[in-house]
């Protein structure tokens, strides 16, 4: 099956710093891929929607100044968490979606906000 | 945003027995999607059920799309210990290019 690639897998960042997230579509072009975010026991929740060459769409009560996304190629997505702080600790998953219309998810990033 | 409705939240069945479990939503969906995730691990697609009332195998995995387009079913026949994660559904609608709302999961856990 298509494969999603996400870098790093964790990650340990102090308070106040900013950490980037890459996604990568490995074997197929993506024009949209998408962010989740996961908190321990819970489901996904969907923060963004990342268009290639244009700006992501932000799910109500994500905030976009704190979640960067850039989408600059077909194959790459990345999540950049701004002045990072412990409330952000989370697994963050991203999914691409394939010319056939099927998402493919990462294997997801473990943020530890220290 | 939204959660479609798992139950149940979790379970703990052994070997050999079958497990079912479903998702409901308050809104129409035009696909069901089923999804297992290991711990650490992003989703894994299991099933895709693309029409009220589809009835979709994978190996020991059933799934159905319901007739309302409000839920979905899965069964798991005679569960073995690699059954082992937490299962999700997710809806999505044309045109949403696999945009996803997913479930609030089932833990499944099995003994020997």
């Amino acid at each position: 099956g298509a494969v999603v690639s996400q870098h790093p897998s964790w990650v340990i960042c102090k308070s106040g710093t900013s950490v980037k997230i890459e996604c990568r579509s490995l074997d197929f072009q993506a024009t949209t891929m998408f962010w989740y975010r996961q908190f321990p026991k819970q489901s996904l929740m969907l923060m963004a929607t990342s268009n290639e060459g244009s700006k992501a769409t932000y799910e109500q009560g994500v905030e976009k100044d704190k979640f960067l996304i850039n989408h600059a190629s077909l194959t790459l997505s990345t999540l950049t968490v701004t002045s990072a702080h412990p409330e952000d600790s989370s697994f963050y998953i991203c999914s691409a979606v394939s010319p056939g219309f099927e998402a493919f998810f990462g294997q997801g990033t473990r943020l530890t906000v220290v | 945003g939204q959660q479609l409705n798992q139950s149940p939240q979790s379970m703990f069945i052994q070997e050999g027995e079958d497990v079912s479990m479903n998702c409901t939503s308050s809104s129409i969906f035009n696909t069901w999607l089923w999804y297992k995730q290991d711990p650490g691990e992003g989703p894994v697609l299991l099933i895709a059920l693309y029409k009220a009332g589809e009835l979709t195998s994978n190996g020991r995995l059933t799934a159905q799309f319901g007739i309302t387009r409000k839920d979905s079913f899965l069964n798991i026949s005679a569960s073995i210990p690699s059954d082992v994660g937490i299962y999700f559904c997710a809806g999505a609608n044309t045109g949403t290019a696999s945009k996803l709302t997913f479930g609030t999961g089932t833990r499944l856990q099995v003994t020997l």
